[in-house]
C-alpha cells in the first residue's frame, strides 16, 4: 500500500541544524519530495530527489535517500527563524499520477 | 497566470448551505488536484483531473461533493449543504505533466472554508 509517515513535531534552536525524517512504503517510488508550508499559505515544492539517487544539495539543504530502508531526510543547515513552518514528505509512483503526502512535521525554532 | 489562483480565500458558510470553490491552474498544466486540509491535518486527496480523462473522483468523501473542469482551465470544487465537519483548508494544486517526470505540484493559497 501508499503510505508516507514523518513525525508531527520538531523543535531546533537558530543556527543549529534541523533533520526531518520520513519513510514510506511503496517501493516502486519514483520521485520523492520536500514541500514547505508557511501559515495561511499553500505548500511551496523545496526539493526533490529521484528514487535512483543518494543524496541532493542545495544551498542549505540536504536531501539523503536510502532506498533499502525506504527513509528520506532534509537536512536544513543554520536553520533560521524564517524556517519555521510544516514539512510534508511526499512521494509519486509510476503507475499513478498522484502524489501521497505525509501529514508533515512542523519545525519550531527557539531562540 | 503566473501561479495557481484560488478563490474566494476565505469563505463562512451556514451549515446547510451549497459553496462553491474556484481554481485557475497555471495556462498549460493538464493536471489538477483538489485537496483538504483540515486544521492541525495533513492534506487528504480529493480528486484529479488529467486532461479529457475521466477524472479520477475516489477521494471525494461523500456526494455532498463535486467538482468539474472545463477542458484544462478553471476548475469548480461544489459542496452541497454543508456540514460543520467540512470546515477545512482546501488546496488545489496543477502539474505540468504526469507526476513521474518529477515536476511535483504547484499549490495555490487554498480557501479557508468555515461552516457555522
Amino acid at each position: 500500500g501508499e503510505d508516507v509517515e514523518q513525525s508531527l513535531f520538531l523543535s531546533v534552536r537558530e543556527g543549529d541544524s534541523s533533520v526531518i525524517n520520513c519513510t514510506y512504503t511503496d517501493s516502486s517510488s519514483t520521485y520523492l519530495y520536500w514541500y514547505k508550508q508557511e501559515p495561511g499559505a499553500g505548500l511551496q515544492l523545496l526539493t526533490y530527489i529521484f528514487s535512483n539517487m543518494d543524496m541532493k544539495q542545495d544551498q542549505r539543504l540536504t536531501v539523503l535517500l536510502n532506498k533499502k530502508d525506504k527513509h528520506l531526510s532534509l537536512r536544513i543547515a543554520d536553520t533560521q527563524t524564517g524556517d519555521s513552518a510544516i514539512y510534508f514528505c511526499a512521494e509519486s509512483i509510476f503507475r499513478d499520477d498522484k502524489i501521497i503526502f505525509g501529514k508533515g512535521t512542523r519545525l519550531h525554532i527557539l531562540p | 497566470g503566473a501561479g495557481v489562483s484560488q478563490s474566494p480565500s476565505n469563505k463562512v458558510t451556514e451549515k446547510g448551505k451549497d459553496v462553491e470553490l474556484r481554481c485557475d491552474p497555471i495556462s498549460g498544466h493538464t493536471a489538477l488536484y483538489w485537496y483538504r486540509q483540515r486544521l492541525g491535518q495533513g492534506l487528504e486527496f480529493l480528486i484529479y483531473f488529467q486532461g479529457n480523462s475521466a477524472p479520477d473522483k475516489s477521494g471525494l468523501p461523500s456526494d455532498r461533493f463535486s467538482a468539474e473542469r472545463t477542458g484544462e482551465s478553471v476548475s469548480t470544487l461544489t459542496i452541497q449543504r454543508t456540514q460543520q465537519e467540512d470546515s477545512a483548508v482546501y488546496l488545489c494544486a496543477s502539474s505540468l505533466r504526469q507526476t513521474i517526470q518529477g515536476y511535483g505540484y504547484t499549490f495555490g493559497s487554498g480557501t479557508r472554508l468555515t461552516v457555522v
